[in-house]
């Protein structure tokens, strides 16, 4: 089955810098990968996600990238803010729909 | 969101005791699932369900059972609880019609066994 490795598990970055998390996955079959933000008490909410087909993604401050080829895939976020910090899961799947494989998640923290 | 319901939100059990937890939508959803969330092992699958009449075991089943009893209604049963099932649970639905599809998840439930 799919294997997706996570790295790091904990990042801290000052207010304003860049963060990147990135994520490997095994299976060639995935071409769908979406980032969940998950806020502490909450629940995983979607927030970007790409498609194999696509390489590069970007909604305002937040950024992903897919190299099909090395199997890896990057969340960026720019200009970070206090309201950033969360725990961040990748995921992949054969297809949308489909249930997710998740990484093991990456704590951000923004420090003002 | 709102539209994804999870019922209890938090339970204390003892080991040995059947317990069930239920999520309900109203999104119109055919695509539900039950993932287990343990700290630093992010968010494992336990089950899956593409419609009704559709079950489908995930990565972590041993121990758990499901039922669809409606295209809106997803329960996950632990026959007899044991505290490594100590852990936060989680329901999602997507459609499987669209080009897209976010999976949208309820708020969670917490359950500790004793």
């Amino acid at each position: 089955g799919e294997n997706v490795e996570q790295h790091p598990s904990t990042l801290s970055v000052q207010e304003g810098d860049s963060a990147v998390i990135k994520c490997t996955y095994s299976d060639s079959a995935s071409n769908y990968f979406p980032w969940y933000k998950q806020e502490l008490g909450k629940r995983p909410q979607l927030i970007i996600d790409i498609r194999s087909n696509v390489g590069e993604k970007k909604d305002q401050r937040i950024a992903v990238t897919l190299n099909k080829t090395a199997k890896h895939f990057s969340l960026h976020i720019t200009e970070t803010q206090p309201e950033d910090s969360a725990v961040y899961f990748c995921a992949a799947s054969p297809n949308s729909g489909y249930a997710l494989n998740f990484g093991k998640g990456t704590s951000l923290l923004v420090t003002p | 969101d709102a539209d994804v319901t999870q019922t209890p939100r938090n339970r204390i059990t003892k080991t040995g005791k059947r317990i069930m937890l239920e999520c309900s939508q109203t999104k119109g959803h055919d695509r539900m699932y039950w993932y287990r969330q343990d700290p630093g092992l992010g968010l494992r699958l336990i089950y899956y369900s593409f419609d009704v009449k559709d079950i489908n075991k995930g990565e972590i089943s041993d121990g758990y059972s499901v039922s669809r009893q409606a295209q809106a209604k997803f329960s996950l049963s632990l026959e007899s609880a044991i505290p490594n099932q100590t852990a936060l649970y989680f329901c999602a639905t997507t459609s499987g019609s669209a080009l897209y599809n976010e999976q949208f998840f309820g708020p969670g439930t917490r359950l500790t066994v004793l």
